[in-house]
C-alpha cells in the first residue's frame, strides 16, 4: 500500500506560469519530505526539501508547502521554464529511518 | 561531484538466469540502495545496506539478495530472473547522516526479462 501519492500523474504548463505539484502521504510517523526530479535516461535528482516543522520551505524558483494536518505537500515552481520539464517525485521519511518512501511521480510540461 | 555509477545501461536476461546488477560510489557513503522503477508506482526500494556487509530488506525484496563487500560497491541480484522483475532498477547512495544529505542516484539500468 502506497504510502506516499501524486494522484495527478501528469502537468502542463505555459512557460513563464507557475505550475503546482501535489502529494499526499499517509504515515503521521513521516518527518521529512523530499522533492526528486527525473529527466529521461537519468536518474532522480535532489530538488527541495522540509522538515515536518516548518511549513514553508523556498529555494529561488521551488517552493514547498507543507500541511500536516492535512497530510498533504504542494511544490511550487514559478516561473515555469522549459527546462523544468522532467518527472517529479515526491518522498517521504522519518528522520531516523533510512528508508524513503516515493509517490509515483507526476511528468511536467512546460510549453513554449 | 558525487557520482554513482550503474555498470550496465541495458540488459535483456532470460527467465531463470542469475542476474547481477553493479553499483559503484566515488563518495565514501555509508548508505547505499537499489530501487526499481515502475510507471504508476514510482521508486520502490528493495534493499538497502548502512556499512560494509550489513544489510535491510526494503519493501519488495522477495526474489532478490544483495552484497556489499567493499564500501563503494553494492550487487544487486535476481537469483532467477522472472518477466515481473522487468524494470528499471537505481541505485543510490547517502552519507551517514541520512535524509538531511539526499539521496544521490545512478542513471539506472534497464533490465528485461524475456
Amino acid at each position: 500500500d502506497q504510502q506516499v501519492k501524486q494522484n495527478s500523474p501528469s502537468l502542463s504548463v505555459q512557460e513563464g506560469r507557475i505550475s503546482i505539484l501535489n502529494c499526499d502521504y499517509t504515515n503521521s510517523m513521516f518527518d521529512y519530505f523530499l522533492w526528486y526530479k527525473k529527466y529521461p535516461a537519468e536518474g532522480p535528482t535532489f530538488l527541495i526539501s522540509i522538515s515536518s516543522i516548518k511549513d514553508k520551505n523556498e529555494d529561488g524558483r521551488f517552493t514547498v508547502f507543507l500541511n500536516k494536518s492535512a497530510k498533504h505537500l504542494s511544490l511550487h515552481i514559478v516561473p515555469s521554464q522549459p527546462g523544468d520539464s522532467a518527472v517529479y517525485f515526491c518522498a517521504a521519511a522519518r528522520v531516523t529511518d533510512y528508508k524513503l518512501s516515493f509517490g509515483a511521480g507526476t511528468t511536467v510540461t512546460v510549453r513554449a | 561531484d558525487v557520482k554513482v555509477t550503474q555498470s550496465s545501461r541495458y540488459l535483456v536476461k532470460r527467465t531463470g538466469e542469475k542476474v547481477f546488477l553493479e553499483c559503484v560510489q566515488d563518495m565514501d557513503h555509508e548508505n547505499m540502495f537499489w530501487y526499481r522503477q515502475d510507471p504508476g508506482l514510482g521508486l520502490r526500494l528493495i534493499y538497502f545496506s548502512y556499512d560494509v556487509k550489513m544489510k535491510e530488506k526494503g519493501d519488495i525484496p522477495e526474489g532478490y539478495s544483495v552484497s556489499r563487500e567493499k564500501k563503494e560497491r553494492f550487487s544487486l541480484i535476481l537469483e532467477s530472473a522472472s518477466t515481473n522483475q522487468t524494470s528499471m532498477y537505481l541505485c543510490a547512495s547517502s552519507p551517514r547522516e541520512g535524509f538531511h544529505s539526499p539521496l544521490h542516484f545512478g542513471n539506472g539500468t534497464r533490465l528485461t526479462v524475456t
